[in-house]
């Protein structure tokens, strides 16, 4: 089944410094692709998806790419903040299963001011 | 307002013992999952139910039932209960099941058996 590893498992930035997290997955059918952010003792925040017809996408300070070639998604927070401190997961949906999200391990993410 | 319900936010429980854990969304979903969170493994899917049907089960053990007494309602009855099954417990939810449709997830329920 799909497998997900993500690097690196933590991080420690200053304020206004950019983290740069990447997942490798190996099913070629996977689909679609989010990160999510999860404070302590929180639930999973959704950041951004992004479909395989897209290879990148920015919000509000964060941005995706997408390399299908090398099935690698990473994300790229700029001007990182003390508030950006928290863990954060890829997370794919392969295409033969495209109802189960198939998680990285975590960045746990330190910004400090 | 929170629009994906867990209850309770915290439940100990001995071994051997059996628990419900609640899961209720205002979104209009009408697909809703279970995945678990552990400090062995990453987060992990165990069900998913579409129109109150299960569309997939992924655990190995029957000791984990989910029931969906409304669309809105996906609960997770836990019985004869191990130190193993100790972890957070995310309900949740999309649109539809499947394709596209992102899932939002829950506070979590953090289970601890001792």
């Amino acid at each position: 089944g799909e497998q997900v590893e993500q690097r690196p498992p933590h991080l420690s930035v200053r304020e206004g410094d950019s983290a740069f997290i990447i997942c490798t997955y190996t099913d070629s059918a996977t689909a679609y692709f989010y990160w999510y952010k999860q404070e302590p003792g929180a639930g999973l925040q959704l950041l951004m998806s992004v479909f395989s017809n897209v290879d990148r996408k920015e919000e509000q300070g964060l941005t995706v790419l997408l390399n299908k070639k090398d099935k690698q998604l990473s994300l790229n927070l700029t001007a990182a903040h003390p508030g950006d401190s928290a863990v954060y997961f890829c997370a794919v949906k392969s295409g033969g299963s495209n109802y189960k999200l198939t998680f990285g391990k975590g960045t746990l993410l330190t910004v400090t001011p | 307002d929170p629009k994906i319900i867990q209850k309770p936010k915290y439940l100990v429980a001995v071994t051997g013992s059996e628990k419900i854990l609640i899961c209720e969304q205002y979104l209009g979903h009408n697909a809703m999952y279970w995945y678990r969170q552990s400090a062995k493994k990453p987060l992990e899917f165990m069900f998913s139910y579409s129109y109150q049907k299960l569309m997939d089960n992924q655990t190995a053990s029957s000791r984990f039932q989910p029931q969906s007494s409304k669309k809105n309602h996906l609960d997770l009855q836990i019985t004869a209960l191990k130190p193993d099954d100790s972890a957070t417990y995310f309900c949740a939810s999309s649109l539809d099941w499947g394709g596209q449709d992102t899932q939002y997830f829950g506070p979590g329920t953090r289970l601890l058996v001792l």
